[in-house]
């Protein structure tokens, strides 16, 4: 089973659109939670943590369910600018000793004027 | 805003030469990371370096592979001999603190090409 996981699409969406992306994650012991995005060739960039009460940013919602090993984001009325790789990130630090990224292989968002 | 420096932007290199990636983490951060990510896979973790000694790497980062701080600023990423296979996006990236909660702040890569 993959570390992270996540739907690779890529999901073609119409500008204003609602779009949710999934993700799932193996290790149980994983401490923290992130969305990164990133654009072509480009570096990843923080999104957004991801808490377990769940949280928002503007249009971004994130949303964390630890016992189904389960990561949400929604991106609620969709811009062109919002085209890019969104990337699932686990860190495990499990121990404490380690704070390691562990990436998913992203998910494509493509927003159509 | 600070942000993380990655020179040169594009390495080009034959197969069997060293190469030398450096990095100006953001200057008030004290850990500091590498990673990879070969085109069209996702990105993978090399190596995190704290208090001028590797705290932890991965599979990946073999003996050809070495870090260091030479100078305070600069964080460089040394690949003795290398390999086709190591063509690749090099990011570093840098965070305040140690913790799993810590975001990492990423440059913008070096695309390391080898011939």
């Amino acid at each position: 089973r993959k570390e992270v996981e996540q739907d690779p699409g890529p999901f073609n969406v119409p500008e204003g659109a609602t779009v949710a992306f999934n993700c799932t994650y193996s290790n149980s012991a994983s401490q923290s939670f992130f969305w990164y995005r990133q654009d072509c060739r480009k570096e990843p960039k923080l999104l957004m943590s991801v808490y377990s009460s769940g949280n928002e940013d503007g249009r971004f919602t994130a949303q964390l369910n630890r016992a189904s090993q389960y990561i949400s984001l929604l991106i609620r009325d969709s811009k062109l600018s919002d085209s890019a790789t969104y990337l699932c990130v686990v860190a495990q630090g499990a121990d404490g000793a380690t704070n390691k990224l562990i990436f998913g292989t992203g998910t494509l968002l493509a927003v159509q004027p | 805003e600070p942000e993380v420096t990655q020179t040169p932007s594009h390495q080009v290199t034959q197969m069997g030469q060293e190469v030398i990636l450096r990095c100006v983490p953001i200057s008030n951060h004290l850990y500091f990371y590498w990673y990879r990510q070969i085109l069209g896979q996702k990105v993978e973790f090399l190596v995190s370096f704290y208090n001028n000694e590797i705290s932890e790497k991965s599979e990946i980062f073999d003996d050809q592979f070495s870090v260091e701080r030479p100078d305070g600023s600069n964080f460089t990423l040394k690949i003795r001999s290398t390999k086709l296979e190591d063509s690749a996006m090099y990011f570093c990236a840098s965070s305040e603190v140690f913790g799993a909660q810590q975001p990492q702040h990423f440059g913008d890569g070096t695309r390391l090409s080898i011939l």
